[in-house]
């Protein structure tokens, strides 16, 4: 079956700009978390959907929020875009809640964000 | 928050060397997740150790997991120029009334042919 689908791939924005990202998970996975990966903080846990709620939130400003739709896909928005935004944002779906014991997580290839 | 720490931050072998990687971690864990990312790609999910196991083996790849010192080990062996990638290990932290899977920062693996 599928797996992980991120859109875009690739996109450059402009600082102040916002962007949406969008992430289709394995079909029957009902878990979507996200990633923002850097070389200067490497992967770091943005939040997690389950069932098109909120289930887990990392450590970011307000301005990185998500949404998760009755078929599971999901999409997340950073509104405001700053410099250091720039990062490599990767989606993860799994069929129960990622932190749960024995869960497997599978990632798509992420969407590369360049902000200028 | 870091929950896991990789060491080395970098290993470069010669191919058919093996690789040791090193994750220590701060709290207490029901599991210890391993994964890999080609440059600039998704992860991959390797293996999965339950803290009850000490050691755990998937064809070229060997898990340790020590819980007492907090720390957990991958050995690849045989290494291929194909097993060149960043290997990160995950557990789950609860933090603040949340839990989260986070990952450590990896170590880079270059296998020279």
């Amino acid at each position: 079956k599928a797996g992980v689908t991120q859109t875009p791939r690739y996109l450059i924005k402009t600082r102040g700009q916002q962007v949406t990202l969008s992430c289709s998970p394995i079909s029957g996975h009902r878990s979507v978390s996200w990633y923002q990966q850097t070389p200067g903080q490497g992967l770091q846990f943005l939040f997690e959907y389950f069932s098109e709620t909120q289930r887990n939130k990392g450590n970011f400003p307000g301005r990185f929020s998500g949404r998760q739709f009755s078929n599971s896909r999901s999409e997340m928005n950073v509104s405001t875009l700053e410099l250091g935004d720039s990062a490599l944002y990767l989606c993860a779906s799994s069929l129960a809640v990622s932190s749960s014991s024995g869960n497997t997580i599978y990632f798509g290839e992420g969407s590369w964000l360049t902000v200028v | 928050s870091q929950q896991g720490e990789e060491d080395p931050q970098a290993l470069s072998i010669q191919e058919g060397e093996n690789a040791t990687m090193n994750c220590s971690y701060k709290t207490s864990i029901n599991n210890l997740q391993w994964y890999r990312q080609n440059s600039g790609r998704g992860l991959v999910h390797l293996i999965l150790i339950r803290s009850n196991e000490r050691e755990k083996h998937s064809g070229r790849l060997r898990v340790t997991l020590d819980t007492s010192k907090k720390s957990s080990s991958l050995l690849i062996t045989a290494s291929r120029a194909a097993d060149t990638a960043s290997y990160f290990c995950a557990t789950v932290l609860r933090e603040g009334g949340s839990e989260k899977l986070v990952f450590g920062k990896g170590t880079k693996l270059t296998v020279n042919p």
